[in-house]
């Protein structure tokens, strides 16, 4: 078992370039998240997939999108990086339990500066 | 929202000293987690609490739920206890299944 894997793990990008984060996980969660996390801050949820097909903005989504591909599979897009968005991304999964919440796993995280 | 705050925010101690970190919370809740982050960035859940205490070797986790406070306590600290130690508890505010985190508490323990 893998757990929650990330790719890539480090990635440096010029202001206005595109890229996608990649996450998968093999525990057969139902449910998915994006978190960044910047100096002084704690975690911040970005997008989140409650279900395979189901996707909702977080606390902090704007500058982002996500596509839930499969059950195993979320991505996140920056569609045109900005500065603001240099930080360690890291996605989470977890099963999913009604009026209650469960231990969420997460990946190595990605290690973003934007230039 | 729930709001969560942890203190203190860094702490250094002494091998073999006990350690505790707390963390309060604004809204009640059905359960709360404490997370480790390694020095190395990744982050592993400790335990999820909804009353009542945890052990999980060297480790404590208690949780009063009419005061809206839990502690996390380390025994016998040791170097590689040294980490980032995160309070999370459910944003009711969201979805199920989302958690709010404090910003977390860096422990460094000298040899």
């Amino acid at each position: 078992n893998a757990g929650v894997t990330q790719t890539p793990k480090f990635q440096v990008l010029k202001t206005g370039q595109s890229m996608t984060l990649q996450c998968a996980q093999d525990m057969n969660h139902n449910s998915m998240y994006w978190y960044r996390q910047d100096p002084g801050m704690g975690l911040r949820l970005i997008y989140y997939s409650a279900s395979e097909g189901t996707t909702d903005k977080g606390e902090v989504p704007n500058g982002y999108n996500v596509s839930r591909l499969n059950k195993r599979e979320f991505s996140l897009r920056l569609e045109s990086a900005a500065p603001s968005q240099t930080s360690v991304y890291f996605c989470a999964s977890s099963e999913t339990q009604q009026g209650g919440v469960r231990e969420q796993y997460f990946g190595p995280g990605t290690r973003l500066t934007v230039t | 929202k729930n709001e969560v705050e942890q203190s203190p925010q860094n702490l250094t101690a002494q091998e073999g000293e006990f350690i505790t970190i707390n963390c309060s919370y604004s809204v009640g809740i059905s359960a709360l987690h404490w997370l480790q982050q390694h020095p190395g960035g990744g982050i592993v859940s400790l335990f999820m609490l909804s009353s009542g205490k945890k052990k999980h070797g060297r480790l404590i986790a208690t949780i009063n739920i009419q005061e809206k406070h839990s502690s996390l306590h380390i025994t016998a600290s040791h170097p590689r206890d040294s980490a980032v130690y995160i309070c999370a508890v459910p944003n009711y505010g969201g979805s199920q299944g989302n958690l709010i985190f404090g910003k977390g508490t860096k422990l460094s323990v000298k040899p």
